[in-house]
């Protein structure tokens, strides 16, 4: 496609379930990025892929959270046991590299905890 | 580790007026830094990318500055216009990979 594409736009989700956030990046761009923006908040780092490469890992805040990336090319962020202050938009982004490429990002999924 | 600030947090000008928005960081040996732009419910939107290695990078009415030996780069907007009414962010990449630190932004309104 021509950008980052992300779905859902939007979930709902109760305490306690689990819910999954799905990224298709640019095409050929080989890292991919997930952030996550609360309310009010700047945006904060969660997880980084590059080609083959292990992901980097550092910014998940918890076990709950986990990423995947298939084939190089679509990666699915996942939330076990979802809380309230999981409520934040989930935001990916793709570049061709790392560091000296520009990066794109998507639409974002909104996700709502109750 | 780089730190990225952004001040103001929000700033309101007339139409036509010349935007300034300012962005500090930390680390001086910086790979490059971005520009974005983000709209209300809306995803990042990038706007212009400095390598370490420029000083300056334009856009049309976009024209931004980077300064490595004072932490410091600037986004000027010339003759803003209500649709340039967003936040802005600047970002710079952590490591090697890209990873960004992102600044707060800076909430912009131009008003008619």
């Amino acid at each position: 496609g021509a950008g980052v594409s992300q779905s859902p736009s939007n979930k709902v989700t109760e305490k306690g379930k689990d819910v999954e956030l799905r990224c298709d990046p640019i095409s050929g761009h080989t890292a991919l990025y997930w952030y996550r923006q609360s309310l009010g908040q700047g945006l904060e780092f969660l997880i980084y892929f590059q080609g083959n490469s292990a992901p980097d890992k550092s910014g998940l805040p918890s076990d709950r959270f986990s990423a995947e990336r298939t084939g190089g090319s679509v990666s699915t962020l996942t939330i076990q046991r979802t809380q309230q202050e999981d409520s934040a938009v989930y935001l990916c982004a793709s570049s061709k590299t790392g560091s000296g490429n520009t990066i794109y990002f998507g639409e974002g999924s909104w996700l709502t905890v109750v | 580790k780089q730190e990225v600030t952004q001040i103001p947090a929000a700033l309101s000008v007339p139409e036509g007026e010349n935007l300034v928005l300012n962005c500090s960081f930390t680390d001086s040996a910086i790979y490059n830094l971005q520009w974005f732009r983000q709209d209300p419910g809306k995803g990042l939107t990038s706007l212009l990318l400095i390598q370490s290695s420029q000083r300056e990078q334009t856009s049309g009415r976009l024209n931004a500055s980077l300064d490595k030996s004072s932490g410091r780069s600037t986004l000027y907007i010339a003759a803003s216009q209500p649709g340039d009414s967003a936040t802005y962010l600047c970002a710079a990449p952590t490591d090697s990979w890209g990873k960004l630190q992102f600044g707060a932004g800076t909430q912009v309104v131009v008003t008619p």
